[in-house]
């Protein structure tokens, strides 16, 4: 069955630092992947998209890439902030109605 | 108001209780979806509507029953339900549904206890 796994269910980065979050898919072929920022007690705030014909996608401070041979998706935040502490999702979809969401990486970032 | 509201923001309900929650988006836009997240679990994917007409139904439990009267309103008819099923349920909308570049909005959420 498909899934997807998000490299640790807990990151804990020293401010300024660059953080860095995996997502790992099997038994899928995304066309599309997404980012979500997920707050306590809100819902997912999307992030960045990126397309399957791209290796890299650039916002501000925050960068993902996507490698369709490893099946993996990398998102980076550079200098990062203890604002950015939030759970952070990654979503796959091929283009059907079916979006398919890890579980999340919880970051905190310390001051 | 912007964005997608969800009602109410906390629910509790006993097994024989019948309940709804109701979804709203401003952005107006074509599809709404209704998500299951519970603690440690990726969200779930329960139903999604595209124009008012229900295109995905993810074997999801009949004591779970959406209805969508227009493309800006989206609800959630709960009965019988069973304590497993508290979670936060999330509703989002989408320009289109099944384009997957389509950013989904979300709301925050209903947090539903099951008693």
């Amino acid at each position: 069955s498909q899934k997807i796994e998000q490299n640790s269910e807990a990151l804990n980065i020293q401010e300024g630092k660059t953080a860095t979050l995996t997502c790992n898919y099997t038994n899928y072929s995304p066309a599309y992947l997404q980012w979500y920022r997920q707050d306590p007690g809100r819902g997912p705030v999307f992030l960045l998209l990126i397309r399957e014909n791209e290796k890299e996608k650039r916002k501000e401070r925050l960068k993902v890439t996507f490698d369709t041979t490893l099946k993996q998706s990398l998102f980076h935040i550079t200098a990062s902030q203890p604002a950015d502490s939030a759970t952070y999702l990654c979503a796959l979809t091929s283009g059907t109605y079916k979006y398919i969401f890890g579980t999340g990486t919880r970051l905190k970032v310390l001051a | 108001e912007t964005g997608v509201t969800q009602t109410p923001r906390h629910l509790v309900m006993g097994m024989t209780n019948k309940k709804s929650l109701k979804c709203e988006q401003h952005l107006g836009h074509n599809a709404m979806y209704w998500y299951k997240q519970s603690a440690k679990k990726p969200l779930e994917l329960m139903f999604v509507y595209s124009l008012e007409e229900r295109v995905e139904n993810n074997s999801v439990p009949s004591r779970f029953s959406p209805e969508c009267p227009n493309s800006s309103h989206l609800f959630l008819h709960l009965h019988t339900l069973q304590p497993e099923d508290s979670a936060l349920y999330l509703c989002a909308s989408s320009q289109v549904a099944g384009r997957g570049a389509d950013t989904q909005y979300f709301g925050p959420g209903t947090r539903l206890t099951v008693l």
